[in-house]
């Protein structure tokens, strides 16, 4: 069983504060690593795919891979209301091209 | 580039009758496609993987038969849900994958059967 976790929600961030969300994963091998974001109503967006050791930052939003601790992590920095939603991590399997996905953390972005 | 369209976006049916749900890639061309379905507050879970000119494969726990899915070109894959009934309501969503394993979803179809 390939399982993906995530820190239990919801998480509530006051506007302009940093939004960490965190995500485990049970399978080695795994070789690349998603943050999507979802909406409620609407099907999830890529914000982020990361597949090295390290951090990738991408405007407000920055991923940190630590593939020896099985280990993912995205940051929102300046969190918007916007923000507002359901961040799913996913992770990859080399063989399959399937995605594994965890149950998702709901952020909600106080004005 | 890499948007993935879904039609219809919403649809209510009667039980016993069948929905076809139509799932493209506008801007790039789709080898594999994959099917997911999510039920209120709850994660996605993958239904079955498609693939242009093959049979899917589904997971375990889907019925093939009962979710009829067709990839007959390389931007096009279909879901039919056959002789629906009320406990297949739910959010349907396609994504299609972009070169490695990144997967784009399209908008999703929202599904009521009565």
């Amino acid at each position: 069983q390939k399982e993906v976790e995530q820190n239990s929600g919801p998480l509530s961030v006051p506007e302009g504060a940093i939004a960490s969300l965190n995500c485990t994963y049970s399978d080695r091998v795994s070789q690349s690593f998603f943050w999507y974001r979802q909406y409620s109503g609407k099907s999830p967006e890529l914000i982020m795919s990361i597949y090295s050791n390290g951090d990738k930052e991408d405007g407000r939003f920055t991923a940190q891979l630590n593939k020896a601790s099985q280990y993912v992590s995205l940051l929102i920095r300046d969190s918007q209301p916007s923000d507002s939603a359901t961040y799913l991590c996913a992770v990859g399997f080399s063989n399959d091209y399937k995605l594994s996905f965890g149950a998702g953390t709901t952020v909600t972005v106080r004005a | 580039g890499a948007v993935v369209s879904q039609h219809p976006s919403w649809v209510i049916c009667k039980s016993g009758t069948s929905v076809k749900i139509e799932c493209r890639s506008l801007d790039f061309q789709a080898t594999t496609m994959f099917w997911y379905r999510q039920f209120p507050k709850q994660s996605l879970m993958l239904m079955a993987t498609s693939n242009e000119g093959s049979k899917a494969t589904y997971e375990q726990g889907v019925e093939k038969d009962k979710f009829l899915i067709n990839h007959a070109s390389l931007t096009l894959s279909t879901l039919t849900v056959t002789s629906a009934h009320p406990e297949d309501s739910s959010f349907y969503i396609c994504s299609a994958k972009l070169f490695t394993d990144t997967q784009y979803f399209g908008p999703g179809t929202r599904l009521t059967v009565l």
